[in-house]
């Protein structure tokens, strides 16, 4: 099982609808998870990190599962500009290093 | 402030062929990482080095090496290139490597390898 799994995609929605990606992990151990977003041809940048409660910026919110070992992304009211490619992180201690899904791309729809 | 900078931008080489990726951040940052991205494999971690002075193998560290050559600065070289090497790579930084929300990215370096 790889250490980290995330849905394919693509996502395709349309302008104001809500939509939510998932990211599996495998290590038990993985202390910090966090979510990336990354446009077309350009170097990831942090969206969120990802807490054990839930968090949520503006129209974003992420959830962390421990039991399920899983991290969502939940995006309410998408905008044109969402459109991009969203990779989850984890940091394990063990590991010393993050490690990253292969991402999810959405593309919002006018 | 110009975060992390990385160079070259673009490189074609051929197979054989070596070259450094330069990698240099100004947020006096500890640990920094050497990436590569695929098309469907995400970013994958080629080496990383959690302080000056320190490097370590990450999940794909073969046919390369790095050096840190100072808090500010770290390279990755491919000393004979091969097609499989060719990727897009991107070098990042962090205050500490366990404090995984300060992780920066440089803008990355198509590399080709024909």
């Amino acid at each position: 099982r790889k250490e980290v799994e995330q849905d394919p995609g693509p996502f395709n929605v349309p302008e104001g609808a809500t939509v939510a990606f998932n990211c599996t992990y495998s290590n038990s151990a993985s202390q910090s998870f966090f979510w990336y977003r990354q446009d077309c041809r350009k170097e990831p940048k942090l969206l969120m990190s990802v807490y054990s409660s839930g968090n949520e910026d503006g129209r974003f919110t992420a959830q962390l599962n421990r039991a399920s070992q899983y991290i969502s992304l939940l995006i309410r009211d998408s905008k044109l500009s969402d459109s991009a490619t969203y990779l989850c992180a984890f940091l394990s201690g063990s590991a010393r290093q993050l490690t990253f899904g292969s991402g999810t791309q959405l593309t919002v729809l006018p | 402030n110009a975060g992390v900078t990385q160079t070259p931008k673009f490189q074609v080489l051929k197979t054989g062929q070596s070259m450094t990726l330069q990698c240099a951040q100004d947020m006096n940052h500890n640990s920094m990482y050497w990436y590569r991205q695929d098309p469907g494999m995400g970013l994958r971690l080629i080496y990383y080095s959690a302080s000056e002075g320190t490097t370590d193998k990450g999940e794909v560290p073969n046919g390369y090496n790095v050096s840190r050559l100072n808090k500010r600065e770290f390279s990755l070289r491919l000393e004979s290139a091969a097609p499989s090497q060719t990727s897009v790579y991107f070098c990042a930084s962090s205050e500490d490597w366990r404090i995984g929300n300060t992780i920066y990215f440089g803008e990355g370096s198509w590399l080709t390898v024909v």
